[in-house]
């Protein structure tokens, strides 16, 4: 049972570039998530999922897409890359209940540069 | 708006030492807190959760919170602490959102003398 896996780990780009990070559970979760990290500042939410087809956007959502085609799968896109996205990207996924604040299982990260 | 705060950037306590990480937190009604660990390079983990009930939560490796309502406080306790326990602390509240948002706070740095 592997959880919530991240790729790539690591990559470096230059400014304008793009690039799609992905993310895969397999929790049968519906509910996803990724945040950035940045030192000092702890985690913000970019985007979010509720479900199969479903985004929304978060705290800080501006050069950021995302996809949820599949219920596993949730996918950050970075149209142009700019320096100021160099960050720490975290994928989590959580499951729905009727309370709506169940806790949230984290990936390993992706450390992203960009030059 | 719900918000977290960790007054306390990086803290250095010896091996075989107590430990209490602060957390504070602002929100209008019950709250849902959490603590997570981070270690270096890793995700984050969960270490305990707070919803209704008790007020002094048990978690895993050997950590504890206590919610004060009349402090907005959800500290962070251990009375011993390991050399392994070095990594980051974060404190979330959740947001009562139907998507299960949660609010980090900024984080707390634990290292450990030896």
């Amino acid at each position: 049972n592997a959880g919530v896996t991240q790729t790539p780990k690591f990559r470096v780009l230059k400014t304008g570039q793009s690039m799609t990070l992905l993310c895969a559970q397999d929790m049968n979760h519906e509910y996803m998530y990724w945040y950035r990290q940045d030192p000092g500042m702890g985690l913000r939410l970019i985007h979010y999922s509720v479900g199969e087809g479903t985004t929304a956007k978060g705290e800080v959502p501006d050069g950021y897409n995302v996809s949820r085609l599949k219920k596993q799968n949730f996918l950050l896109g970075l149209e142009s890359a700019a320096p100021s996205q160099t960050s720490v990207y975290f994928c989590a996924s959580s499951i729905r209940d009727g309370s709506g604040n169940q806790p949230q299982h984290f990936g390993d990260g992706t450390r992203l540069s960009i030059l | 708006a719900q918000s977290v705060t960790q007054p306390d950037i990086h803290i250095t306590v010896s091996e075989g030492a107590s430990l209490e990480l602060r957390c504070n937190y602002s929100y209008g009604a019950t709250p849902y807190l959490f603590w997570y660990v981070q270690s270096p390079g890793q995700g984050l983990q969960l270490l305990l959760k707070y919803f209704s009930g008790d007020t002094l939560v048990q978690g895993i490796k050997g950590f504890e919170a206590e919610f004060k309502r009349s402090q907005s406080s959800f500290n962070l306790r251990k009375p011993s602490v390991h050399w392994s326990d070095a990594a980051e602390y974060f404190c979330a509240v959740g947001t009562y959102s139907s998507a299960s948002k949660i609010i980090f706070g900024s984080g707390t740095r634990l290292s450990i003398r030896p």
